[in-house]
C-alpha cells in the first residue's frame, strides 16, 4: 500500500528556520517524483514545486522559488520542504504527494500544519 | 503558466441533483486534466484524471469531459458525502496549476 506520512504540526516565530518531512512507503522511492503543495487557511490549492529523490532534480513554482528550499534522502525515503526564516504569511497546510510526469498526484499527505506566530 | 478558472465557485444543490462544474485554462492542455474532492480537515483526493478517467474506486455517479480548453466534472446525483470543495488540476507543463475551487454546499 502507498503511504506519504508527513511529520507533525509545527509552531514557529518569525525569522525561525523550518524543515518538514515527507516519507514514502509501499513503492520505489526513487522511481516518483514527490511533490508539495500549500493550502492556506480557507483558501485553494497551490503547487509549490517537485523533487525527483533519484537524483534530487527539482522544479519550483515561480511563486515559491528561492521561497523555500525541496530536498530529499532517497536513503530513508524522505522527501523534506524547508524555509530559512520564516513568515507569517507561510501559515498553512503543507501537503506531500506523489507524482510521475504526465500524471496527477494519485497519492497524498495527510498534511503538516504550519503555523507561524509572533 | 497555465490558468485554470473554475465556475461556480459555490453552488448550493440538493442530494439527488445532477451537479456540473467547469474548468477554463488559458491555453490548450490537450487531455492533462484531474479533479480532486478535498473535504474539510482532509487531504484532496483523485477523482478523474485525464479528463475522463475515473480514478479506481470512485464511484460512477462522478465523470469528467472535455479537452483542450474546456473541461466539466458532473456528478449525476448528489449524495450527502458529495459536499466538499472540488479542485481541477492541469498536468499539461510547469508550473502545474490547480483551478480555485467550487464549493459544493447543501440547499
Amino acid at each position: 500500500e502507498v503511504q506519504l506520512v508527513q511529520s507533525g504540526a509545527e509552531v514557529k516565530k518569525p525569522g525561525e528556520s523550518l524543515k518538514i518531512s515527507c516519507q514514502g512507503s509501499g513503492y520505489s522511492f526513487t522511481s516518483y517524483w514527490i511533490g508539495w503543495v500549500r493550502q492556506m487557511p480557507g483558501k485553494g490549492l497551490e503547487w509549490m514545486g517537485i523533487i525527483y529523490p533519484s537524483d534530487s532534480d527539482s522544479r519550483y513554482s515561480p511563486s515559491f522559488q528561492g521561497q523555500v528550499t525541496i530536498s530529499a534522502d532517497k536513503s530513508i525515503s524522505t522527501a523534506y520542504l524547508q524555509w530559512s526564516s520564516l513568515k507569517a504569511s507561510d501559515t498553512a497546510m503543507y501537503y506531500c504527494a506523489r507524482y510521475q510526469v504526465g500524471a496527477p498526484f494519485h497519492y497524498w499527505g495527510q498534511g503538516t500544519l504550519v503555523t507561524v506566530s509572533s | 503558466a497555465i490558468q485554470l478558472t473554475q465556475s461556480p465557485s459555490s453552488l448550493s444543490a440538493s442530494v439527488g441533483d445532477r451537479v456540473t462544474v467547469t474548468c477554463r485554462a488559458s491555453q490548450g492542455i490537450s487531455i492533462a486534466l484531474a479533479w480532486y474532492q478535498q473535504k474539510p480537515g482532509q487531504a484532496p483526493k483523485l477523482l478523474i484524471y485525464d479528463a475522463s478517467t475515473l480514478e479506481s474506486g470512485v464511484p460512477s455517479r462522478f465523470s469528467g469531459s472535455g479537452s483542450g480548453t474546456d473541461f466539466t466534472l458532473t456528478i449525476s446525483s448528489l449524495q450527502p458525502e458529495d459536499f466538499a470543495t472540488y479542485y481541477c488540476q492541469q498536468f499539461h507543463g510547469y508550473p502545474l496549476t490547480f483551478g480555485g475551487g467550487t464549493k459544493v454546499v447543501i440547499k
